[in-house]
């Protein structure tokens, strides 16, 4: 069965500093990836996509992949208290999976003023 | 950007009534639209593939019966949970892909359910 796995949290972060979250998965042909951000009780909403190895950087989020490993992360930097929700690591298999994504639990994280 | 609206946002409902939710593209067409659910502190899970003019394709262990989906137009899917149960009790959320084609979804801001 396939699996993503994220830590669960809550992972607190002093405001200005970085949040370094982790997810790993279980399907080796995954091939895309994407980091949401969701906030309670509201739907997630896309952070960044990510689909080659190495880092990819929009603003203070920059997620890194790592297919060998079957890793993927995400780094905030000067964490905001609004930065505060729970961040889904999402992940596609290929073609025939299109629009399935398979999501972790999230990592809580929580931005200390 | 692409919006993808939900009604009602929130419904309390007695067990064994059913209970539809509307998903809806408001500015562009989704042929295709997904239903995930969520239990508190949990992840989301996708439940069926909602097809437009098809059946629905159901993901293992989702009950068909039980969660009827009808993707009658371009713009509308609905969710219908029928002799809704405590169990029942969740989080729905609609999501449909980008017209751009991106492998991204839009979700929608979901509904929040509660069987008494």
């Amino acid at each position: 069965q396939k699996e993503v796995e994220q830590n669960s949290g809550p992972l607190s972060v002093p405001e200005g500093a970085i949040a370094s979250l982790n997810c790993t998965y279980s399907d080796r042909v995954s091939q895309s990836f994407f980091w949401y951000r969701q906030y309670s009780g509201k739907s997630p909403e896309l952070i960044m996509s990510i689909y080659s190895n190495g880092d990819k950087e929009d603003g203070r989020f920059t997620a890194q992949l790592n297919k060998a490993s079957q890793y993927v992360s995400l780094l905030i930097r000067d964490s905001q208290p609004s930065d505060s929700a729970t961040y889904l690591c999402a992940v596609l298999s290929g073609p025939d999976s299109w629009g399935k994504f398979q999501f972790g639990a999230g990592t809580q994280v929580v931005v200390t003023p | 950007g692409a919006v993808v609206s939900q009604h009602p946002s929130r419904v309390i409902c007695k067990s064994g009534t059913s209970v539809k939710i509307e998903c809806r593209s408001l500015d562009f067409q989704a042929t295709t639209m997904f239903w995930y659910r969520q239990f508190p502190k949990k992840s989301l899970m996708l439940m069926a593939t909602s097809n437009e003019g098809s059946k629905a394709t159901y993901e293992q262990g989702v009950e068909k019966d039980k969660f009827l989906i009808n993707h009658a137009s371009l713009t509308l899917s609905t969710l219908t949970v029928t002799s809704a149960h405590p169990e029942d009790s969740s989080f729905y959320i609609c999501s449909a892909p980008p017209p751009s084609g991106e492998e991204t979804q839009y979700f929608g801001p979901g509904t929040r359910l509660l069987v008494l």
